[in-house]
């Protein structure tokens, strides 16, 4: 039993480049969330998913769009990276009934120049 | 803007001591709360969770939340050099139906030897 993991670990890229960050569940968990975390500060929800087929904004969704076709999948696409995107980004899941103890990635650090 | 908010330290506590941390939230509504632990460069690890008035103890950790006051903290009695991390105070909250969790920005410990 994994976890949550994300891929990759790091990642440099130019303004303007594309990225997808993955994020897999092996917990069976309905809900999924992507959270960006800059230096000094707390965690900013960018999106969520209640189950496969449904997502929505997060407080910081601009720059960002997200997918889930299936309930072990949650990847965070970045179009046109602009430097305000460097940051950390973990992603998380809980389970429905649970009352939102969430279960963080390891996190991919992500630069933007 | 439903808020939560704590107070960034550093707070410096001598091994042995109690370290006591402190948060406030905006949205009285709120259910249920959550401690998270971030050691630097790591993701958030969940360490307590509170959903009814009093305290909780799991080991050296003990809770409070008062709903009244709108406010929960963290006691960590016979504080360890290993304690010395972020402590990251989340509160849930429902968001047209979806729950969603909102963190502070932490508050930076320091166990001093």
């Amino acid at each position: 039993n994994a976890g949550v993991t994300q891929t990759p670990k790091f990642r440099i890229l130019k303004i303007g480049q594309s990225m997808t960050l993955q994020c897999t569940q092996d917990m069976n968990h309905n809900y999924m969330y992507w959270y960006r975390q800059d230096p000094g500060m707390g965690l900013k929800l960018i999106y969520y998913s209640v189950g496969a087929g449904i997502t929505d904004k997060g407080e910081v969704p601009n720059g960002y769009n997200v997918s889930r076709s299936t309930t072990e999948d949650f990847p965070l696409r970045l179009e046109l990276a602009a430097p305000s995107q460097t940051s950390v980004y973990f992603c998380a899941s809980t389970a429905i009934g649970d009352p939102n103890e969430q279960y963080f990635g390891p996190g991919t650090r992500l630069t933007v120049t | 803007q439903k808020e939560v908010e704590q107070n960034s330290g550093p707070l410096s506590v001598p091994e042995g001591a109690i370290a006591s941390l402190n948060c406030t939230y905006s949205d009285r509504g709120s259910q249920s709360f959550f401690w998270y632990r971030q050691y630097s460069g790591k993701s958030p690890e969940l360490i307590m969770s509170i959903y009814s008035n009093g305290d909780k103890e799991d080991g050296r950790f003990t809770a409070q939340l008062n709903k009244a006051s709108q406010y929960v903290s963290l006691l960590i009695r016979d504080s360890q050099p290993s304690d010395s991390a972020t402590y990251l105070c989340a509160v849930n909250i429902l968001d047209f139906g979806n729950e969603k969790l909102t963190f502070g920005t932490g508050t930076r410990l320091t166990i001093i030897p």
